[in-house]
Formats: structure tokens, sequence, C-alpha cells
């Protein structure tokens, strides 16, 4: 079935460094990916996606390239903040149950952001 | 505030009981999709409703129960609860019967079973 794979964590950086959150899927065709981030005590929060192959998904400084070739959806931002510090799920549109479509889950990536 | 409402918030309960967890989708949405987040096993999707009739099962157990009723809130009811079904319980609503833009998700039911 279609699966998505993202990097262990947690990710602990200082403030001002590079991020990225590896994220790579299986899928039939190209589905829809998402970058879904969720704060403490909070539900997810959509942060970016990209509906199709080459795709670039933009928003609050983060960016992910949607890459068939290697099907992966990395996430990226290149100075992080104390307040970027959250844990951060990729997801894919799943089609593949007849009649229905649901968003399939990594399992997350905490990130702590030190000042 | 996303729009999606959950209520409780938590809940505190006893193994072998009944709960009732409860969705109001963003205003507009006619789908709704429950997952069940798990320190163990992520976020796992348990069902998906759309306008009132259920169009998707994912790994919801037979204990487990929901509906979508005609005003589109929807209910996620958990029967002879066990200690391993504490967990997050999120719902979320999109405008239609497709994930293709995502979901909005709603703050979640902190079930605690002990």
């Amino acid at each position: 079935g279609n699966s998505v794979t993202q990097m262990e964590g947690p990710v602990t950086l200082s403030e001002e460094a590079f991020l990225t959150i590896n994220c790579t899927y299986t899928a039939t065709g190209y589905p829809s990916l998402f970058w879904y981030v969720q704060y403490p005590g909070e539900g997810l929060q959509l942060l970016l996606k990209a509906t199709k192959a080459d795709d670039k998904g933009s928003n609050k400084g983060f960016e992910a390239t949607y890459r068939k070739e290697t099907t992966s959806f990395h996430l990226e931002k290149g100075s992080v903040q104390v307040s970027d510090s959250a844990v951060y799920f990729c997801a894919l549109r799943d089609t593949s149950q007849g009649g229905s479509e649901k968003l399939v889950f990594g399992k997350g990536t905490k990130l702590t952001v030190n000042p | 505030d996303s729009g999606v409402t959950q209520t409780p918030k938590h809940l505190i309960t006893a193994t072998g009981q009944r709960v009732t967890l409860r969705c109001s989708p963003r205003s507009g949405d006619l789908s709704v999709y429950w997952y069940q987040q798990s320190l163990d096993q992520g976020l796992q999707f348990l069902i998906h409703y759309y306008n009132g009739e259920e169009r998707a099962k994912g790994n919801i157990l037979e204990r487990f129960s929901a509906q979508q009723f005609p005003d589109l809130h929807s209910e996620l009811n958990l029967s002879s609860l066990e200690l391993g079904d504490s967990a997050l319980y999120f719902c979320a609503s999109s405008p239609v019967g497709t994930a293709f833009y995502g979901y909005t998700f709603g703050s979640g039911t902190r079930l605690t079973v002990v």
C-alpha cells in the first residue's frame, strides 16, 4: 500500500541553523504531498503542499520540492527559530481505497531549536 | 482556531467503559475524518464520512463506531475500553470528498483509560 517514510528524530538544532527533514514515499502514480506541523498540545496544521511532480510548496520560510525521480519531498528551512520547535509530519494523498481518499502520514520528526 | 471543534479536550475513564467523542467540522466542510495518534503507531486513519455516509474504514476496531449527523457533526464511539485505547483522537474536515488539498484538523481529544 501507499506509505510515507520520514527521518527518525529527534532533531536538535541551534537557532539560525539550516534544517532538512527527509521524506520519501511509496505510491502508485503521483499523489499530492503535504507537510503538517504539530505544536505541543495542539492539532496538526497544514504547513505546505505540492500537488504534482516538480511543484515546490512553501510557507513561513519552509520549502519542499516534489521529486518524482527520487520519490521524495524533503522539508527545508534556511534559518530555524526557537518557535519552529514542533513535530513535523510528511503525508500523501492515498486514493487506493476505491470511493474514498485519505491522508497517510509518516511517523513524525520532532524538532527542537535551542537559542 | 482551525474551525474544527472537538469535545471534550480531555477524557479519563476506566477500562470497560464507553465514551463518545464529538467533532464539528469547519463551516461548509462535508467530509469528516477520524485519526488515532499514539506514540508507537503514529497517526492511524480510522474512518471517513462524507455528507452523512461512511466512505472508508481504516484500522478501526470493532469496538469503535462512528456516525455523521445531518448537521454534519460527527461522533466517534469507543466501547469496552482497554488501556491500549489511550491516545489522542483527532478529527479533520475537508470541503468535499477529496483529500487533494489536505484537511483541517481539530485540536484533538486526549483519552486516558485507567
